[in-house]
């Protein structure tokens, strides 16, 4: 079955710059890579996802690459704000088949 | 956009009872809705797939007569703590299958339930 690989699993950065949360996995069939925002004591919150038919995707200050090539996608914030501090949780699926989540990346935006 | 929500947000019972959680998508109908466990500081752990109108598919390791679970309307799925013990306290979480633009599935995830067995 699929695993998926997170790292880091705490990523420390200062606010205005630039934090990179990467994740492999392992089932070459996989095609669907969403991330989540987690935030304490809440839900997973959808906040990007890309499917394998194209290599990167874009809203406001967050972005997503993957390479099915090397079989791993990635996920970028730009210019971050403590608002961003949270656990981000990198997943992979096939079609419609059930998500398979990495272990997590604390994020810790200091301002 | 979608919006999943649970009922109750938290719930403390004590030990022997059974507790149900309640998953609603609000705005759209998912013919399919997941339930998840998490312990503090890991990863969401799949219990179970809840299809309406058929039984649960549940992951292996996950008791189906503990963890009774009910998808009877396309926007209601339940999961019901039967004889909750402290081992059971955790944080559940449910999530729906949104049919999307032309086809294209998206998991959307409500706000958690905390369970905390004395």
């Amino acid at each position: 079955g699929e695993n998926v690989e997170q790292h880091p699993s705490t990523l420390s950065v200062q606010e205005g710059d630039s934090a990179v949360i990467k994740c492999t996995y392992s089932d070459s069939a996989s095609n669907y890579f969403p991330w989540y925002k987690q935030e304490l004591g809440k839900g997973p919150q959808l906040i990007i996802d890309i499917r394998s038919n194209v290599g990167e995707k874009k809203d406001q200050r967050i972005a997503v690459t993957l390479n099915k090539t090397a079989k791993h996608f990635s996920l970028h914030i730009t210019e971050t704000q403590p608002e961003d501090s949270a656990v981000y949780f990198c997943a992979a699926a096939q079609g419609a088949q059930k998500l398979v989540f990495g272990q997590g990346t604390r994020l810790t935006i200091n301002p | 956009g979608a919006v999943v929500s649970q009922h109750p947000s938290w719930v403390i019972c004590k030990s022997g009872t059974s507790v149900k959680i309640e998953c609603r998508s609000l705005d759209f109908q998912a013919t399919t809705m997941f339930w998840y466990r998490q312990f503090p500081k890991q990863s969401l752990m799949l219990m179970a797939t809840s299809n309406e109108g058929s039984k649960a598919t549940y992951e292996q390791g996950v008791e189906k007569d503990k963890f009774l679970i009910n998808h009877a309307s396309l926007t209601l799925s339940t999961l019901t703590v039967t004889s909750a013990h402290p081992e059971d306290s955790s944080f559940y979480i449910c999530s729906a299958r949104h049919p999307g633009l032309a086809g294209v599935e998206t998991q959307y995830f409500g706000p958690g339930t905390r369970l905390l067995v004395l």
